[in-house]
């Protein structure tokens, strides 16, 4: 089975903060992990991926994650916010090979404060 | 560059009506997904579509019926639709071998069931 946790359905920080939304998964064999941003009134867009290959994924914007096996954790983030990040985004896991669609979690909506 | 076309994009049904939701991609992607999004609830899987002339049920199929219609078109239908299925839908694509890759999403039909 494989699942996905994001701690903090709201998030908020400052304009030049660092950005910290938390993604921990559950999966029986190695996962690919995915973060996904959504616009309002859009779909969703990816941001970044996680394949087995470097655990420090670099992705679209700015944005980060790095995969930790031993805290089962793919937290995404970003040095400094800015007005434009303030989306909802979401973490998805994929066990792999025969298992055929990705589990998304419940989302976190960023918003910046000037 | 289309990527993944939804139609309609707002619709408004009375309990017990029906509809299809029409899903079309040009990137030539073996496998399609139909999801709900639910405040709170993140992306749930309805139905998904390996390859063309395969369905699968997804976490929460019940209501729902999809037909692939051929490699680019993958149509969802409700039959009797309840309030409860009031929601944002997507259609997403992807190309599916060995590895995982992330998803082209829809831009969303947003269906009110009243």
């Amino acid at each position: 089975a494989q699942s996905v946790t994001q701690l903090g359905s709201h998030v908020s920080v400052s304009e030049g903060a660092l950005v910290l939304l938390r993604c921990n998964y559950s999966s029986s064999v190695p996962p690919y992990l995915f973060w996904y941003v959504q616009y309002p009134n859009q779909g969703l867009q990816l941001l970044l991926k996680y394949t087995s290959a470097a655990t420090l994924v670099k992705g679209i914007n700015g944005f980060e994650a790095e995969f930790k096996k031993s805290e089962t954790s793919f937290h995404l983030t970003k040095p400094s916010a800015h007005m434009s990040d303030a989306a909802e985004y979401f973490c998805a896991v994929n066990s792999g090979r025969g298992r055929r669609a990705l589990t998304f979690g419940s989302g976190t909506r960023l918003q910046v404060q000037p | 560059n289309a990527g993944v076309t939804q139609t309609p994009k707002f619709q408004v049904l009375k309990t017990g009506q029906s509809m299809t939701l029409q899903c079309a991609q040009d990137m030539n992607h073996n496998s399609m997904y139909w999801y709900r999004q639910d405040p709170g609830m993140g992306l749930r899987l309805i139905y998904y579509s390996a390859s063309e002339g395969t369905t699968d049920k997804g976490e929460v199929p019940n209501g729902y019926n999809v037909s692939r219609l051929n490699k680019r078109e993958f149509s969802l239908r409700l039959e009797s639709a309840a309030p409860s299925q009031t929601s944002v839908y997507f259609c997403a694509s992807s190309e599916m071998g060995d590895r995982v890759d992330g998803y082209t999403f829809g831009s969303g039909t947003r269906l009110t069931v009243v």
